[in-house]
């Protein structure tokens, strides 16, 4: 079965510090991708970063990266110098290569205080 | 830049009445349009995926009789939500891959159609 387990529900964290959102993933295919993505309180999906599952080096787009620990099926998203307004619902996914289907985790809801 | 737009962002229709949402790609060809939910409990499912000139795929527990959709062209994507009722509710997402980027490899989609049921 395929499957994408976000553990943590809620995290609260004091702006300008740096974050860590788990994510653990269940696939049978040797080839696939992995998406972090945020949804904003407006509801809207916005991509963030992706990470190719032969690719060693964790990928890094602004204040994201990715820890990949392809061992442990795992694949954190870290957030540098934390902003207020990147408070939202983060969604972790995967999609294997030849399939279309996306697969969401349940979300971590990141809260970032003054 | 791509986009994917929905119309509209909310809507509200009686129990057993039917609602019908639109997905315009701008900026881009969408080959391939999918249509997700996601509950009221943040839990994301497929409905199904179209592509121009060839048959929808519905996934399980979805189908043609209860959200049919039309996809006539590569700009624009729509879905009925046929005989809604209150397990029908929920924000629905259209997402599509655009061709020749960097990150074709992942879903762009729209704002989502946030369906309410009376």
């Amino acid at each position: 079965a395929q499957k994408v387990t976000q553990t943590q529900t809620s995290i609260s964290v004091v702006e300008k510090t740096t974050v860590t959102m788990d994510c653990v993933y269940e696939t049978r295919d040797s080839s696939y991708f992995l998406f972090w993505y945020k949804q904003t309180a407006s509801g809207e999906i916005v991509f963030l970063i992706r990470q190719d599952s032969y690719k060693k080096e964790n990928a890094t787009v602004g204040h994201y990266s990715l820890n990949f620990q392809k061992p442990k099926s795992s694949i954190g998203l870290i957030i540098t110098a934390t902003q207020i307004e990147d408070s939202a619902v983060y969604f972790c996914a995967m999609r294997p290569t030849n399939a279309y289907k996306v697969i969401f985790g349940k979300g971590t809801h990141l809260h970032v205080l003054p | 830049g791509a986009l994917v737009y929905q119309y509209p962002r909310r809507t509200i229709c009686k129990s057993g009445t039917s609602m019908r949402m639109e997905c315009q790609a701008v900026g881009f060809q969408a080959t391939s349009v999918a249509w997700y939910r996601q509950s009221p409990q943040k839990t994301f499912e497929l409905i199904a995926l179209s592509t121009v000139n060839s048959a929808i795929k519905y996934e399980q527990n979805f189908t043609q009789e209860k959200f049919p959709i039309s996809h006539p062209n590569l700009s624009f994507s729509s879905m009925t939500v046929l005989n809604a009722y209150l397990e029908d509710r929920g924000l629905y997402l259209c997402g599509a891959r655009v061709p020749g980027t960097d990150n074709n490899q992942a879903p762009l989609f729209g704002e989502g159609t946030r369906l309410s049921v009376l």
